[in-house]
């Protein structure tokens, strides 16, 4: 099956600053790639998603880039705001269903 | 509000003990999903339904069972037979099955076996 892995496991940025997370999967299949938020004691929620016909997405402060030869895919964050400190997890559809990363904890530091 | 919920958010059980945690969406889903979350795990599939009366094992149902006899609810019961159930549960939803839409979740319940 799909195996995706998420790096770093922990992030800490200064407020402003910018921020990647980055994953990376197995199936060369896979052409559906989402990005989900978890704020604390909440579920997770999707910001972003890209699919394997578009090689980068930006809505707003955050964009997401896929890179289908290498198998990886990146979410950016510009200019981080405290709200933007939570669990962030990748995940790639193989099979019609979905793998998640094991998740990053980034924290915006004021 | 159309959205999950899950109940109980908190829930503790005795080695031994069998208990289900409930969820109920309003958004007229036709897929349902459990996953669990462990620390570093990331969410690991337990079942999904994509339609009632219908449902199939996911990555790591070993020791669960579910059941979706209406469009709304998709109860997860933790049977004693799951060997490590203490964990936080998240129920979630899609408008259709395959994985290629956006999945709503529920704001989970913890289990603690004591």
């Amino acid at each position: 099956g799909e195996n995706v892995e998420q790096h770093p496991s922990t992030l800490s940025v200064q407020e402003g600053d910018s921020a990647v997370i980055k994953c990376t999967y197995s199936d060369s299949a896979s052409n559906y790639f989402p990005w989900y938020k978890q704020e604390l004691g909440k579920g997770p929620q999707l910001i972003i998603d890209i699919r394997s016909n578009v090689g980068e997405k930006k809505d707003q402060r955050i964009a997401v880039t896929l890179n289908k030869t290498a198998k990886h895919f990146s979410l950016h964050i510009t200019e981080t705001q405290p709200e933007d400190s939570a669990v962030y997890f990748c995940a790639a559809v193989w099979g019609n269903m979905l793998t998640f990363g094991g998740g990053t904890r980034l924290m915006v530091k004021p | 509000d159309g959205g999950i919920t899950q109940s109980p958010k908190y829930l503790f059980r005795k080695e031994g003990q069998n208990v289900t945690l409930s969820c109920e969406q309003n958004l007229n889903h036709d897929a349902m999903y459990w996953y669990r979350q462990d620390p570093g795990q990331g969410l690991r599939l337990i079942y999904y339904s994509q339609i009632v009366n219908d449902f199939q094992k996911g990555d790591i149902a070993e020791g669960y069972s579910v059941s979706r006899e209406k469009k709304e609810s998709f109860p997860l019961t933790v049977t004693s037979a799951q060997k490590n159930p203490t964990a936080f549960y998240l129920c979630a939803s899609s408008i259709r099955g395959g994985n290629t839409g956006e999945l709503f979740f529920g704001e989970g319940s913890r289990l603690t076996v004591l």
